[in-house]
């Protein structure tokens, strides 16, 4: 099955800084999607970005299917932030089988 | 316009017992999905229902887990006689469609004592 990567593991940084989260994927997909979990355990949407790029507020995301990655930004850190980011695929056409990475686990510190 | 309903939030039960989560989908959307994320891992896909069909089950246990998605009411997902390493969070997504984007409940968290 499809392989979802994601980098780096952990991520401390300071209130303010900007981070770059990556997915890597190891096949074609017709759907990619980021999600927060928050310390509390709900997952919330943050981007359905099977290709290009988006923007919402202080996040951005581009996905470069072609070459089988995508990037999510944040820009501005704040502590409520923190929390494990997850980049979820789709492999198969009409599967709707996302299939997770591990996450990153980002802690901004005040 | 409510988003995934997902109950309860938190269940105990004792080893042998039977579990039952409930999921309501958001309104329009008529294919559900469950996912369960074991401690310190990510979400790992379950089955996916249409109304009073299951569509993809591969990702369910042999034994013991069923799940359905009647034509009136919220989709359930079945664990007997649960053991501790059913000990997880389950959730819930829904779709309008069989493709396009998911929508997540909040989960429910089952403990097994």
């Amino acid at each position: 099955g499809i392989q979802v990567e994601q980098s780096p593991p952990d991520l401390i940084l300071q209130e303010g800084a900007n981070s770059t989260l990556r997915c890597n994927f190891s096949d074609s997909v017709n759907n990619l999607q980021w999600f927060h979990q928050n310390p509390w355990g709900q997952l919330i949407n943050l981007f359905y970005i099977p290709s290009g790029t988006k923007q919402n507020g202080r996040l951005s995301a581009t996905t470069v299917a072609t070459e089988r990655y995508s990037l999510l930004y944040i820009s501005s850190s704040q502590t409520t932030d923190s929390g494990v980011y997850f980049c979820a695929v789709e492999h198969d056409q009409g599967a709707q089988k996302l299939v997770f990475g591990q996450g990153t686990r980002l802690t901004i510190n005040p | 316009n409510a988003g995934v309903m997902q109950n309860p939030r938190h269940l105990v039960r004792r080893r042998g017992q039977e579990a039952r989560l409930r999921c309501s989908p958001m309104k329009g959307h008529s294919h559900v999905y469950w996912y369960r994320q074991l401690p310190e891992e990510g979400l790992k896909f379950m089955v996916y229902l249409q109304k009073e069909n299951i569509i993809d089950e591969s990702g369910m246990p042999k034994e013991r887990f069923s799940a359905e998605f009647p034509k009136e009411g919220p989709s359930i997902l079945r664990i007997q006689q649960v053991v501790r390493g059913d000990s997880a969070a389950y959730f819930c997504a829904s779709s309008p469609g069989n493709t396009g984007e998911l929508f997540f409940g909040e989960g429910s968290r089952l403990t097994v004592l």
